[in-house]
């Protein structure tokens, strides 16, 4: 069974660019987080999606984050325009709750703002 | 003041020594707990999940303090491969999805 797919893996961008990244989650797998990680430091939760729903976005910096799950499915989390300290790994995860409710991660986005 | 805090570390240890780690948490109602493993510019996968009483998954246990709000994670006789950065992970009550994420502890095992 295919894992959560995350695009692109790396991308480097000048400030005040815009920047996306793409989610395919795991099939079935009804939540759907964003989170960030800074260097040295644990993922921080940016946003969380049940089916298609948003039902948590309070840590997400409204003024240049977006982010939508069209049908439930597939995810996308922009950032216009950027900043250098918006520089981390964005990692997408999917959890099933009708089993043990694990957290699948996938492999990130590293974004690098110069 | 952070909700999950844990000890950075790093924790350097020779191969064979026991290990533990704590991690203490704020929110009292706090439901249910995980211990994640990240290796080095990888994604966090799950170790094991902390149950009240406690549990074990070979050379790993578990343990849950509610009275005092914390969690550690114990490591017997550790290998070269046990290196990495371990997650603690709290779900935060009342909100059952939200999954709240500690600094992490990063353990290396040396020869």
């Amino acid at each position: 069974e295919a894992g959560v797919v995350q695009s692109p893996r790396y991308k480097i961008i000048e400030k005040k660019q815009p920047v996306a990244f793409w989610c395919n989650p795991i099939s079935g797998h009804n939540t759907l987080y964003w989170y960030r990680q800074n260097l040295g430091q644990g993922p921080e939760l940016l946003i969380r999606y049940e089916n298609e729903e948003a039902v948590d976005d309070s840590q997400l910096p409204k003024d240049r984050f977006s982010a939508e799950r069209l049908k439930g499915v597939d995810s996308t989390l922009k950032i216009q325009p950027a900043e250098l300290g918006d520089s981390a790994v964005y990692l997408c995860a999917t959890r099933s709750l009708k089993d043990t409710g694990e957290l699948f991660f996938g492999e990130g986005s590293r974004l690098t703002v110069l | 003041r952070k909700e999950v805090e844990q000890d950075p570390g790093p924790f350097n240890v020779p191969e064979g020594a026991t290990v533990a780690f704590n991690c203490t948490y704020s929110n009292s109602a706090s439901q249910s707990f995980f211990w994640y493993r990240q290796d080095c510019r990888k994604e966090p996968k799950l170790l094991m999940s902390v149950y009240s009483s406690g549990n074990e998954d070979g050379r790993f246990t578990a343990q849950l303090n509610r009275a005092s709000q914390y969690i550690s994670l114990l490591i017997r006789d550790s290998k070269l491969s046990d290196s990495a950065t371990y997650l603690c992970v709290v779900n935060r009550a009342g909100n059952t999805g939200k999954l709240i994420f500690g600094q992490g502890t990063t353990l290396q095992v040396k020869p």
